[in-house]
């Protein structure tokens, strides 16, 4: 595997169900990122983590809860979610915060039902 | 706050030709980095091109170029012989030095004809 790869590609979901999306990049970076993208909405920083600390969480709700146990890989931990939170979440990573250029995974499509 | 903005929701050309999309931004910083990314239906965000505030050459990637204006804050892609598999949407993005996140445009739904 190279660059960024993402799983589930797609996952439908529940209200009550929980599950986890996964990320993991094969580059050798040391941030990670969530963002999430909606119909007609610009790509949203959801969080990001560096050196395995987070350093943004940018108003998400609680439902939705990351992690990064290594520089390798994230977690996007998801329950009781709501319909509105169908989308397509993209992880991406980059070298370092601030000028370097985040490379992104193909993203997991969630629908909420 | 950053604001990224891309007047044109959607573009045409037919294949071979060049077509050239447009981006504004809003920033008080001097130090920033500028993106145009490619959202094809697979929907994998993939980097086209990368600016650099500083530099005042603007960048070249094969048939991809922009047009640099750091005092108009504006910056657009130029398309050069455009082929089917340009088809896809494109994101202006901006990060500043300090900042984590990217702030992306809306997009530019781009359609090659034959």
């Amino acid at each position: 595997e190279t660059g960024v790869t993402q799983t589930p590609r797609h996952l439908v979901m529940g209200m009550t169900n929980k599950k986890s999306l996964k990320c993991e990049q094969h580059l050798g970076h040391n941030a990670m990122y969530w963002y999430k993208q909606s119909a007609k909405k610009p790509l949203e920083l959801m969080f990001v983590y560096s050196l395995e600390e987070r350093v943004e969480n940018n108003s998400v709700p609680s439902r939705f809860s990351p992690e990064c146990p290594n520089s390798s890989h994230l977690f996007l931990h998801l329950h009781t979610l709501q319909p509105e939170d169908s989308a397509l979440y993209l992880c991406a990573s980059s070298q370092g915060l601030g000028e370097e250029t985040q490379y992104f995974g193909p993203g997991t499509r969630l629908l909420v039902l | 706050a950053q604001t990224v903005t891309q007047s044109q929701p959607e573009m045409s050309v037919q294949e071979a030709e060049t077509v050239t999309l447009s981006c504004t931004y809003d920033t008080s910083e001097s130090d920033y980095y500028l993106f145009w990314y490619k959202q094809p239906p697979s929907r994998q965000m993939i980097l086209v091109i990368r600016q650099e505030a500083y530099k005042q050459q603007n960048a070249t990637e094969n048939r991809f170029s922009v047009n640099f204006q750091k005092a108009a804050k504006s910056f657009s892609l130029k398309i050069s012989d455009s082929q089917l598999g340009d088809a896809a949407m494109y994101f202006c993005a901006y990060n500043s030095n300090s900042g984590y996140a990217l702030n992306f445009g809306k997009g530019t739904s781009l359609l090659v004809t034959p």
